[in-house]
């Protein structure tokens, strides 16, 4: 079965230093998201994807946090500079396009801002 | 805008008891609603989900909930609960049109006490 693929699974950085994390959708989802979700809640979209355009990052802090998917297929999410805030997993997902489709989620990247 | 509350933080039930988990939404149009369980340290996994039709949706794990319009409610059931149930369940309502995305509640950690 296919699966949403995402590294790394586990990151420990520094205040104020950059970090990034990458997504390889389900092979044909054209539609991809990063979700945050700190601990003890559910997910919050950051940003959505389809194919390489960003259709919404309205609650992406844009001073400090960049995505992209150049090429409409994998996507790297930035943050620079982290803050002890930005501790949390990072969730990707993938679906095809049109509402209703499942949205299928990778591992998570945990990230731990020290 | 849509929205998703679930009732309870946390639910204990023991092994072999009822398990229900309660999700009300808000949507100004035909919701699609889901319900993902989330294991320590993983990602989301589908649960079952309601786009049209049979208002009952039978799902993974022997879980079922049943989408009820004039409640709103989306609730999530097990006849008989069993010590690997005990996970974090997270419901969801899905956006039509366009930028299709998933809206999660804040989560209902369930335990099963032996």
């Amino acid at each position: 079965e296919a699966e949403v693929a995402q590294s790394p699974r586990y990151k420990i950085t520094e205040k104020s230093q950059a970090v990034a994390f990458w997504c390889d959708p389900i092979s044909g989802h054209a539609t991809l998201y990063w979700y945050r979700q700190i601990l003890g809640q559910g997910p919050e979209l950051l940003v959505q994807f389809q194919d390489e355009s960003v259709v919404d990052d309205s609650q992406l802090p844009k001073d400090r946090f960049s995505a992209e998917r150049l090429k409409g297929v994998d996507s790297t999410l930035k943050i620079q500079p982290a803050e002890l805030g930005d501790s949390a997993m990072y969730l990707c997902a993938s679906s095809r396009t049109g509402p209703g489709n499942t949205i299928y989620f990778g591992e998570g990247s945990w990230l731990t801002v020290v | 805008a849509q929205s998703v509350t679930q009732l309870g933080s946390h639910v204990s039930v023991s092994e072999g008891a009822l398990v229900l988990l309660r999700c009300n939404y808000s949507s100004s149009v035909p919701p699609y609603l889901f319900w993902y369980v989330q294991y320590p340290n993983q990602g989301l996994q589908l649960l079952l989900k309601y786009t049209t039709g049979a208002t009952l949706v039978k799902g993974i794990n022997g879980f079922e909930a049943e989408f009820k319009k004039s409640e709103t409610s989306f609730h999530l059931t097990k006849p008989s609960a069993h010590m690997s149930d005990a996970a974090e369940y997270f419901c969801a309502v899905g956006s039509g049109g366009s930028n299709y995305k998933l809206t999660f509640g804040k989560g209902t950690l369930l335990t099963v006490n032996p």
